[in-house]
């Protein structure tokens, strides 16, 4: 089953039109994290939270925003999203930091601006 | 800050031989290393992954080793097959904020 689920699969967005990726887990972990991948490269970390607190990554652009309304939903809201949003946006938990550290991912959403 | 080579960034092995895979990283306060694998539009899954307390962990086909002294870690994959094509990846738990610094992967082909 399932663990983390991100909808939808694939997103297809206009150019500068605001958009949400939504991200569950049935974990009840603390962590839950978002890392921008694109093609050939490593996930890059955009920002995660801790429980209630949110960690904003130094480079991440102010494009991109973040919300986590309970333990089991987080949402990545990108506010104009420009051609280089392009990409595989993963979401990730983990039940704690500093111990018991292992992610779990889901499938990803695919991005595509238009 | 915490910084991770991984080696090589394509390897083709034939089915049934061993595919070992290299990461190496610069803090040595680092006590976590996980290695991920990535099939094609999936997400990352952990496949293995060590703690510095041990040298070597295995999981049937899979076993990672970590050389703390020399600050390196390997994946090694006995007895290939075609499903173990993938992008994996290793990284690093920075010590200081517990985040993961990925290696940039390793296209692994398995060819029959």
């Amino acid at each position: 089953d399932a663990m983390v689920i991100q909808n939808p699969r694939y997103q297809v967005t206009q150019f500068g039109k605001p958009v949400t990726l939504s991200c569950s887990q049935t974990l009840n972990h603390n962590v839950m994290y978002w890392y921008q991948q694109k093609s050939s490269q490593a996930p890059k970390l955009l920002f995660h939270y801790y429980d209630k607190d949110f960690n904003n990554e130094a480079d991440t652009p102010d494009n991109f925003q973040s919300r986590r309304p309970n333990t089991s939903f987080c949402f990545l809201d990108i506010r104009s999203p420009g051609l280089g949003d392009a990409a595989m946006y993963l979401c990730a938990t983990s039940r704690d930091k500093g111990v018991n550290t292992e992610a779990f991912f889901g499938q990803g959403t695919r991005l595509t601006v238009v | 800050g915490e910084n991770v080579e991984q080696h090589p960034s394509t390897l083709s092995v034939q089915e049934g031989d061993s595919a070992v895979i290299k990461c190496t990283y610069s803090d040595s306060a680092s006590n976590y290393f996980p290695w991920y694998k990535q099939e094609l539009g999936k997400g990352p899954q952990l496949i293995i992954d060590i703690r510095s307390n041990v040298g070597e962990k295995k999981d049937q086909r899979i076993a990672v080793t970590l050389n703390k002294t020399a600050k390196h870690f390997s994946l090694h994959i006995t007895e290939t097959q075609p499903e173990d094509s993938a992008v994996y990846f290793c990284a690093v738990e920075s010590p200081s904020n517990y985040q993961l610094i990925w290696g940039a992967g390793t296209k692994l082909i398995i060819k029959p």
